[in-house]
C-alpha cells in the first residue's frame, strides 16, 4: 500500500540551525501538508501546498519556516534558524484532489530535538 | 484557541464491548469531520469520516455520528478487540478553508483490555 515517507526519523540540532525535514507524498497525491505536535499538544496545521506553492499557512508557519518541492517527488521544510520551542514532531501529509481533499494520509513523522 | 475537543482524555473498555469516543466542535463552519488513530512512533492513520450532510457513516466495526444542531461527533467502535487500543483524533475541516488544513483534537487514549 502507498504510504507517505519521512525522513530521518529523529533529528537532533543546536539552536540557531538550520534544518530541513524532508517527505516522500504517496506519488500521485496533488496536495501537501505539514503539521507539527509538540509533546502533550495536538497535532497542528503548519501548511499546504498545492501546485507548487502555499495555499494556505498558520500562524506558526512564520518567516523561518519555507516549504519546497525541489523535484517530483520530495516535499521538504526548511527551519532556517531553529528554536528550543521548535521541538516538535512533525507530519507531512497529502491527499489525491480537490474531491478527496479532506482525506489526508500522514507519514510516521520526524521527532526534532533543539538543544 | 480549540476549535475542536475531546474531553476525554483516556477511556478504558473490555474487549467485546462498545468504545464510544466523543468530540465537540464549536465553528459551525466545519463540514467535514474525520476520525484518525495513531499508535505510538507512527503518523495518524485515517479511520472513517462524515460530511456535514449527513448524521452517520458505518465502515465495519466503526461508525461516525454527527449531531450538527449540537456540534458533537462521536465513534463508536463495537465489538471493541485490543488491537483497537490507541490514541483516536478528532479533526475536521473548514468549508471555507482553501488549503484544506485539519482541525485537530487532543486525542483519546482508548485501551482495550482483554
Amino acid at each position: 500500500e502507498p504510504e507517505v515517507t519521512q525522513t530521518p526519523s529523529h533529528q537532533v540540532t543546536q539552536m540557531g540551525q538550520e534544518v530541513i525535514l524532508r517527505c516522500v507524498p504517496i506519488s500521485n497525491h496533488l496536495y501537501f501538508y505539514w503539521y507539527r505536535q509538540i509533546l502533550g499538544q495536538k497535532v497542528e496545521f503548519l501548511v499546504s501546498f498545492y501546485n507548487n506553492e502555499i495555499s494556505e499557512k498558520s500562524e506558526i508557519f512564520d518567516d523561518q519556516f519555507s516549504v519546497e518541492r525541489p523535484d517530483g517527488s520530495n516535499f521538504t521544510l526548511k527551519i532556517r534558524s531553529t528554536k528550543l520551542e521548535d521541538s516538535a514532531m512533525y507530519f507531512c501529509a497529502s491527499t489525491l484532489d480537490s474531491i478527496a481533499k479532506n482525506i489526508q494520509y500522514f507519514g510516521a513523522g520526524t521527532r526534532l530535538s533543539v538543544l | 484557541d480549540q476549535q475542536v475537543k475531546q474531553n476525554s482524555p483516556s477511556l478504558s473498555v473490555q474487549e467485546g464491548r462498545i468504545s464510544i469516543l466523543n468530540c465537540d466542535y464549536t465553528n459551525s463552519m466545519f463540514d467535514y469531520f474525520l476520525w484518525y488513530k495513531k499508535y505510538p512512533a507512527e503518523g495518524p492513520t485515517f479511520l472513517i469520516s462524515i460530511s456535514s450532510i449527513k448524521d452517520k457513516n458505518e465502515d465495519g466495526r466503526f461508525t461516525v455520528f454527527l449531531n450538527k444542531s449540537a456540534k458533537h461527533l462521536s465513534l463508536h467502535i463495537v465489538p471493541s478487540q485490543p488491537g483497537d487500543s490507541a490514541v483516536y483524533f478528532c479533526a475536521a475541516s473548514d468549508v471555507s478553508n482553501s488549503g484544506y488544513a485539519l482541525n485537530f483534537g487532543k486525542g483519546t487514549s482508548l485501551l482495550v483490555t482483554p
